[in-house]
């Protein structure tokens, strides 16, 4: 059975930084693209960043580029997502995703159960 | 602003059908990438319910279905029920920014 358990939210003041983790079981980690997905308070949600199976490339949403990095250790099936320069609008619920593949696009067939990030003063 | 738009909310009673839809562009669901749908229970994560516009995981009842068209695709539930109350989200490709989710609709059961 696949699960995902994020870890590292918490609250941090604007410009600080947080690094959240996602351990991974179930399946070949090490075979599988990975994403953070996040959910504003009372908001939809919204993709953050990919990160391919061997972690040679890396996708990011336009807000978060050059701030955010997704990064993986395949040998501890876990994934990371280090957070630099918060902005209040980052506040949301980051949840780590499994990606799935079907004809023209991928989708998301598994998600953890998402760590809190509120950034404030 | 989200890219691909959905209703805010749908409402019906046990055992009504309801569609919720999710319209696009011809950068994302009209460049023929699929549809993908999300069911979301109130303070759970979103669990997949449709992916490829029209086929359903394991253990996903089968009341729910999926079809897409055009720049359009909807997510429809036959025999509502009252556990079916939750937020539903599409999710597509985009050409201009990656992976997108609609805004997300609110069902009611009344």
């Amino acid at each position: 059975e696949v699960h995902l358990v994020e870890s590292g939210g918490g609250v941090v003041p604007p410009g600080g930084s947080l690094r959240l983790s996602c351990a991974a079981s179930g399946f070949t980690f090490g075979a599988e693209w990975m994403s953070w997905v996040r959910q504003a308070p009372g908001k939809g949600l919204e993709w953050v960043a990919n990160i391919k199976d061997d972690g040679t490339e890396q996708f990011y949403l336009d807000s978060v580029r050059g701030r955010f990095t997704i990064s993986r250790d395949n040998a501890k099936n876990s994934l990371f997502l280090q957070m630099n320069s918060l902005r209040a609008e980052d506040t949301a619920v980051y949840y780590c995703a499994k990606r799935g593949y079907y004809g023209s696009g991928s989708y998301y067939n598994y998600w953890g159960r998402g760590t809190q990030v509120t950034v404030s003063s | 602003q989200s890219v691909l738009t959905q209703p805010p909310s749908v409402s019906g009673a046990p055992g009504q059908r309801i569609t919720i839809s999710c319209t696009g562009s011809s950068s994302n669901i009209g460049a023929d990438y699929d549809v993908h749908w999300y069911q979301q229970l109130p303070g759970t994560a979103p669990k997949l319910l449709i992916y490829g516009n029209t086929n359903r995981p394991s253990g996903v009842p089968a009341r729910f279905s999926g079809s897409k068209s055009g720049t359009s695709a909807s997510l429809a539930i036959t025999g509502l029920q009252a556990e079916d109350e939750a937020d539903y989200y599409c999710q597509s490709y985009d050409t201009r920014r990656s992976h997108v989710f609609g805004s997300g609709t609110t069902v009611t059961v009344l």
